[in-house]
């Protein structure tokens, strides 16, 4: 009930596409999903985050996509750059523990200039 | 304004020590959250600390112990350490009562020989 599953493991797209990455969770007690940007030898970065009372929320070139009935959400990176090439994870948490993020298993994303 | 810090960055430790990591929490941040990360793997959450208390746990054995400060500079100790324990060790930071965005750290990379 606690896991959140991301695909996929890795991605490759050309510059100027759009990346996409899927996540699906079982614990339906999740209320806040946030997705987060790994560099290598860094930490995660929050990118974007979505509560499940909306359906879809864009920040810049980034979308998230909620759909509360299929317990899934996914972020899209549109007219993706090579500076985008990172790992992404996709992440949930109950209500009243927002610090307690459960990841997904990450996706790699390449982008080729 | 300093971000999260951790130290150290790199340690190397044989099976059967103790380990002490360090992290200080992003200014004016009061909770610490830390995470394991395995290599190609999500982070998962060992703990969090408010208030000098651990205030939630995740699913690690009692060898995982840690530490809040006045301060809210904050330790996480390994006991016994076992070849499993190599993984990347993030400390993230954020504040009580506001909507949960963690600040992570760049991590101390732990390898158990």
């Amino acid at each position: 009930q606690q896991q959140v599953k991301q695909s996929p493991q890795s991605l490759i797209v050309q510059k100027g596409g759009i990346s996409i990455i899927n996540c699906a969770y079982e614990n339906t007690a999740f209320d806040y999903f946030p997705w987060y940007q790994q560099f290598p030898g860094k930490g995660p970065a929050l990118l974007i985050a979505i509560r499940p009372d909306v359906s879809e929320k864009k920040e810049g070139r980034f979308t998230i996509s909620f759909n509360k009935s299929a317990k899934q959400f996914s972020l899209h990176i549109m007219d993706s750059q090579p500076g985008d090439s990172a790992t992404y994870f996709c992440a949930a948490s109950r209500p009243g523990s927002a610090r307690q993020l459960t990841f997904g298993s990450g996706t790699q994303l390449t982008v080729l200039p | 304004d300093a971000g999260v810090t951790q130290s150290p960055t790199h340690l190397i430790k044989t099976r059967g020590q103790q380990v002490t990591l360090r992290c200080s929490p992003k200014s004016g941040h009061d909770t610490v959250s830390w995470y394991q990360q395995a290599l190609g793997q999500g982070p998962q959450f060992i703990f969090q600390y408010y208030e000098e208390e651990e205030r939630q746990r995740g699913n690690f054995p009692d060898r995982f112990s840690g530490h809040q400060f006045p301060n809210y500079s904050s330790e996480l100790n390994v006991n016994a350490l076992l070849l499993g324990d190599s993984a990347l060790y993030l400390c993230a930071s954020s504040l009580t009562g506001t909507s949960g965005e963690l600040f992570f750290g760049e991590g101390s990379r732990l390898t158990v020989l």
